[in-house]
This record gives structure tokens, sequence and C-alpha cells, in this order.
């Protein structure tokens, strides 16, 4: 069975703190592609970034960093130096190659950064 | 261009009627899909669309529930005979393709539902 983790439930962070959000995916399928999504308090999940299983490199964008273990089957999220408008719920999902366009989506991290 | 869009936003019902909620899809995706997210459960996959293949669906929870997707654009779930568990928001989504690189899913605002 395919399942993502996402233990925090809830942070709370100062502003300009860095803050990491943890994800732990499980497949046995060796083809899957991560995915993040941030929903602020709007509610519309807005799309962050996609993984595919192949591709291990960490990437940057701005303030917003990933880490892609497979070893660890884990695709962590770090923010740093963090601001009020990064409060929202973040939530990772998991997609598996063979199994269609479904996302398997973690239960959420609701960050909240106070100024 | 113009992103997913969803209506009503919001809609109040009573138990036992029957709902309809609409999706428009970002222009040119193929790939159409709905998911539901409720305090209890998180976010569910229910149903997906991919061009004139057959719908996925495997993550409909009774058969009370069912979609369509017209000239493969415009989609409908319906809701028939509402429970009171049935009350979350209702997201739609759309990608371009459901099964290569271009599986990112956009989605919309959503509908709360509300199962009086």
């Amino acid at each position: 069975a395919q399942k993502v983790t996402q233990a925090q439930t809830e942070i709370s962070v100062v502003e300009k703190e860095d803050v990491t959000l943890d994800c732990v995916y499980e497949t046995r399928d060796t083809t899957y592609y991560l995915f993040w999504y941030k929903q602020p308090p709007s509610g519309e999940l807005v799309f962050l970034i996609r993984r595919n299983s192949f591709d291990e490199q960490n990437e940057i964008s701005g303030r917003y960093s990933w880490n892609f273990q497979k070893s660890t089957s884990s695709f962590n999220f770090t923010i740093t130096a963090s601001q009020v408008v990064d409060s929202a719920v973040y939530f990772c999902a998991l997609r598996i190659y063979n199994q269609g366009g479904k996302l398997i989506f973690g239960q959420g991290t609701e960050l909240s950064v106070k100024p | 261009g113009a992103g997913v869009s969803q209506s009503p936003s919001n809609k109040v019902t009573e138990k036992g009627k029957d709902v309809e909620l609409r999706c428009d899809p970002i222009s040119g995706h193929t790939a159409l899909y709905w998911y539901r997210q409720s305090l209890g459960q998180g976010l569910e996959f229910l149903i997906y669309f991919q061009g004139n293949s057959a719908p996925d669906k495997s993550g409909l929870p009774s058969d009370r529930f069912s979609a369509e997707r017209t000239g493969g654009s415009v989609s409908t779930l319906t809701i028939q005979r509402t429970q009171q568990e049935d009350s979350a928001v209702y997201l739609c989504a759309s990608s371009l393709t459901a099964t290569t690189a271009a599986d990112t899913q956009y989605f919309g605002p959503g509908t709360r539902l509300t199962v009086l």
C-alpha cells in the first residue's frame, strides 16, 4: 500500500527562523513522483514542486529548498528566513507511475509564522 | 490564463437532497480530478478523467457519488441523497495529462458543501 506521512501536525515559528517540514512516503514501486502543495488561509491549493523518483538532486527556489532522499523515503521541505506570508497548511503528495493520475496526500502540516 | 474554476463556492443542503458541483478545468488540460477535503479524512481522491478513456472511479466512497465530464471539458460531480458525512470541501484539479511529466495538477478554489 502507498502512504504519505507528515508527522508534524502543527509548527509555530517566529519570523526569520528557518523551518523544515517532514514528509515520509511508502511505496514498493520504483517509479513515482512527489509533490508539495501550499494551502493558504484562502483555501486554494498552490503547487510548489514536483520531483520524480530518479532525480535525487536537491532543489532550491528562493527561500524554499527540498531534500529528497530515497534511502530514507523522505522528501523534506525547508523554508529559510520564514515570513508571515508563509503561514499555511503544506501538503506532501505521492503519485505512482502505473496507477493513473491520482495523488495520495499526507495529512498536512500547519505552519504558523508569527511576527 | 484562467485557472480551474468551481461553482458554487458554497452549498448548503438538507439531508436526503441531491447536489451537483461543477468544475471548469484549465483550457487545454486533458485530465481532470475530483478530491474531497474533510477534517477527519484529509485530502482524498475521488475520481479522475483522462481524455476519452474510462474514468478511474476507485475513490468514490459510495454509489451515491457519480461524476461526468462532457465534451472533454466541464465536469459535474453529483451526490445523491446527501448525508451529513458528505459535508466537506470538494476540490477539482486539472493537468495537461495524467500519466506523463506534464501531470502537475492545478487546483480550483473548491466548493464547501454543508449537509444539514
